[in-house]
């Protein structure tokens, strides 16, 4: 079956402990992307990856850093977190060079708690 | 920067009635505009539109795209109830970079 996972579904943790939300799709696509979903500010942006070792910041990449050394994997690492990192996560895949595709997929998302 | 406006923010309508969500843009470098949907977890496709006038249709949903005045419109006709979640209008942008921009969603509540 074709799908996005991320892992951990669920993660409470403290202000300044390093943590690493894993993002893999077995799909074989190129194109990897994360984003947070806040109340009353929607779906942004925060990594994108065109392909392996090919990354480049979304609209709010600031306190988060990804890497792509294989083509299923694009975890997304929080060095140092702190509360306002406090979201909803999701990881998300396409097939082509650009979203219209209608092949792209989102993983069913990381809520993310930092006290 | 990049900007993708929805509106309304929340809406709650009858089963049977028709909405019409609505979505403008300001962006850079236009390629396409998405219509997701989302209900308690990760947002599912719906429609990818990149040319002005041409009706995309699937099931009660269509969807229409005007790039002269840099807007779309989703439609949803006799609504019901698995009709109710939050509806996501993304813009993808960038000459040599794929960015996408989510507005911040229409939630439609759908009552018996």
């Amino acid at each position: 079956e074709a799908q996005v996972t991320q892992n951990p579904r669920y993660l409470i943790t403290v202000t300044g402990k390093k943590l690493t939300v894993t993002c893999s799709q077995n799909m074989n696509h190129e194109y990897m992307s994360w984003y947070r979903q806040d109340p009353g500010l929607g779906l942004r942006q925060i990594y994108y990856s065109m392909n392996v070792e090919v990354t480049d910041k979304g609209d709010v990449p600031e306190g988060y850093k990804v890497s792509r050394k294989e083509k299923r994997n694009f975890p997304l690492i929080l060095e140092s977190p702190s509360p306002n990192q406090t979201s909803l996560y999701f990881c998300a895949s396409s097939s082509k060079a650009y979203w219209g595709g209608g092949e792209a997929f989102f993983g069913q998302g990381t809520r993310l708690t930092v006290v | 920067e990049d900007k993708v406006v929805q509106s309304p923010l929340s809406l709650v309508v009858h089963e049977g009635d028709t909405v019409t969500l609505n979505c403008s843009y300001e962006v850079t470098n236009f390629r396409s505009l998405l219509w997701y949907k989302q209900e308690k977890k990760a947002p599912t496709f719906l429609f990818m539109l990149t040319s002005s006038g041409i009706e995309k249709k699937s099931g009660r949903l269509s969807s229409i795209l005007d790039k002269k005045e840099l807007f779309s419109i989703l439609n949803i006709t006799a609504t019901q109830t698995g009709d109710s979640a939050v509806y996501l209008c993304a813009v993808e942008s960038g000459a040599g970079s794929y960015q996408l921009t989510f507005g911040k969603g229409t939630k439609l509540s759908v009552i018996p």
